[in-house]
């Protein structure tokens, strides 16, 4: 069985970096997409972009890139959603998804990670 | 970027009854549509692909229908565990893909 495990809540100040992971267990790591959503308290689902984990290969929503980043590790499975800077406004819960090469439909989802900017 | 519209923002049903949920997209995203479900304190589940495929155990009362712009999501004899939020998203065009802002079941 597939599962998406992702890292532990974090608490940051402004201007500090954050690097969160998901990790995939359970099966291969190829012909997959996995992709970052974000979501702000008490509102909906924004997708954040995806990673082809194999080669690093990114397609960044434009309202996100330049402000975060996407990598991966094959040897650990694993990968991760960064920020140089966090500010205030990053407070939020972030999720990584699952999707094939052939349907981008998210059908396997990390419980998530909290986190929270704030001074 | 496709702006995907959701209608009602909140449905209110008895148990037992239907729903229908609508999604409407800003042009055409063909059958490259998606249904999630989320309940409180939870990740997101994948419902529906493809416009009408039913992901991996998901009950038959939950069915997706349309194609273009036009989708619904009906869930037949609503039980106690189907009150949530629902979101459509597109994947046929990026970036980005698009969710929908979410239609909220709630008992009536």
């Amino acid at each position: 069985e597939v599962q998406l495990v992702q890292s532990g809540a974090e608490v940051k100040q402004p201007g500090e970096s954050l690097r969160i992971s998901c990790m995939v267990s359970g099966n291969t790591f190829t012909n997959y997409w996995i992709t970052w959503v974000r979501q702000l308290p008490g509102q909906g689902l924004e997708w954040m972009g995806r990673i082809d984990p194999t080669d690093s290969y990114t397609n960044y929503n434009p309202s996100f890139q330049g402000h975060v980043s996407f990598s991966s590790d094959m040897s650990i499975t694993t990968t991760y959603l960064q920020w140089s800077s966090v500010r205030a406004s990053d407070t939020a819960m972030y999720y990584c998804a699952r999707s094939t090469m052939v349907s981008d439909a998210l059908d396997i989802w990390g419980q998530g990670t909290m986190v929270i900017v704030s001074s | 970027e496709i702006v995907m519209t959701q209608s009602p923002a909140t449905l209110s049903v008895s148990p037992g009854e239907r729903a229908t949920l609508s999604c409407r997209a800003s042009q055409s995203v063909r059958s490259n549509l998606a249904w999630y479900q989320q309940k409180p304190g939870q990740a997101p589940r994948l419902l529906i692909h493809g416009a009408s495929t039913r992901a991996s155990g998901i009950p038959a009362r939950f069915s997706g229908s349309g194609s273009g712009t036009e989708f619904t999501l009906t869930i037949t004899s609503l039980q106690s565990e189907d009150f949530a939020v629902y979101y459509c998203q597109q994947y046929n065009n990026w970036p980005p893909r698009t969710f929908g802002q979410g239609t909220k079941v709630e008992v009536k």
